[in-house]
């Protein structure tokens, strides 16, 4: 596709409900990340995936995240529990290769939990 | 959409005006650091970036200045137009994390004035 997208766009959901948000990375891009953004800051790591590799998740916040990036290419976060501190934007990012280099940002989803 | 940066720093500018916007990083292992731009309602967007064993690169209308003695980055536009009003987020990176692991800073809020 022409950018990253992600989906849903926004989604409300109750404390304890489990919820996963969807992102399409740019169709050529090996490299796919996932951020948490709160109002009013900047973004913070969760994990990465180089193709379907998930070389790095330390930035995920508990075990009641997870995420998963089968076949190389659209990948999900999974969010188990929710709880009201889940509430953010999450972001998926795409880059052409690992390494430095431009990652392209998604529009996010708005998670709020309540 | 939503707004980034309730209360955020806050630079003021008059279009046509030269604009600087700072950044302190603390990871003295940093070595890759990138300038992004993020308007409401937008993922970041990339403006430019530079590696440590440089202390200036220039783009279009952009300048990033890397000075490791005290870690700090800025960011100078030239001729500052209303377009670039958003927020810009300085991050860095690590060869020890492959480069992947983008740490954000807080983001400043540019305000160009007609």
């Amino acid at each position: 596709g022409a950018g990253v997208s992600q989906s849903p766009r926004y989604k409300v959901t109750k404390r304890g409900q489990d919820v996963t948000l969807r992102c399409d990375p740019i169709s050529s891009h090996a490299t796919l990340y996932w951020y948490q953004q709160a109002l009013g800051q900047g973004p913070e790591f969760l994990t990465y995936f180089n193709y379907e590799a998930q070389p790095d998740k330390s930035g995920l916040p508990s075990d009641r995240f997870s995420a998963e990036r089968p076949e190389g290419s659209i990948s999900t976060l999974t969010i188990q529990r929710t709880e009201q501190r889940d509430s953010a934007m999450y972001r998926c990012a795409s880059s052409p290769s690992s390494g430095k280099g431009e990652q392209y940002f998604g529009p996010g989803t708005r998670l709020t939990v309540t | 959409g939503e707004s980034v940066g309730l209360h955020l720093p806050t630079l003021s500018v008059q279009e046509g005006d030269n604009s600087i916007i700072n950044c302190a990083y603390s990871n003295s292992a940093s070595d890759y650091f990138i300038w992004y731009k993020q308007e409401s309602g937008k993922g970041p967007q990339f403006i430019i970036d530079i590696r440590s064993n440089m202390d200036k690169r220039q783009g279009q209308r952009v300048t990033v200045l890397l000075n490791k003695t005290v870690k700090h980055l800025s960011l100078q536009i030239a001729a500052t137009q209303p377009g670039d009003s958003a927020v810009y987020f300085c991050a860095e990176s690590a060869m020890n994390t492959g480069f992947q692991k983008l740490v954000f800073g807080t983001g400043t809020r540019l305000l160009v004035s007609p």
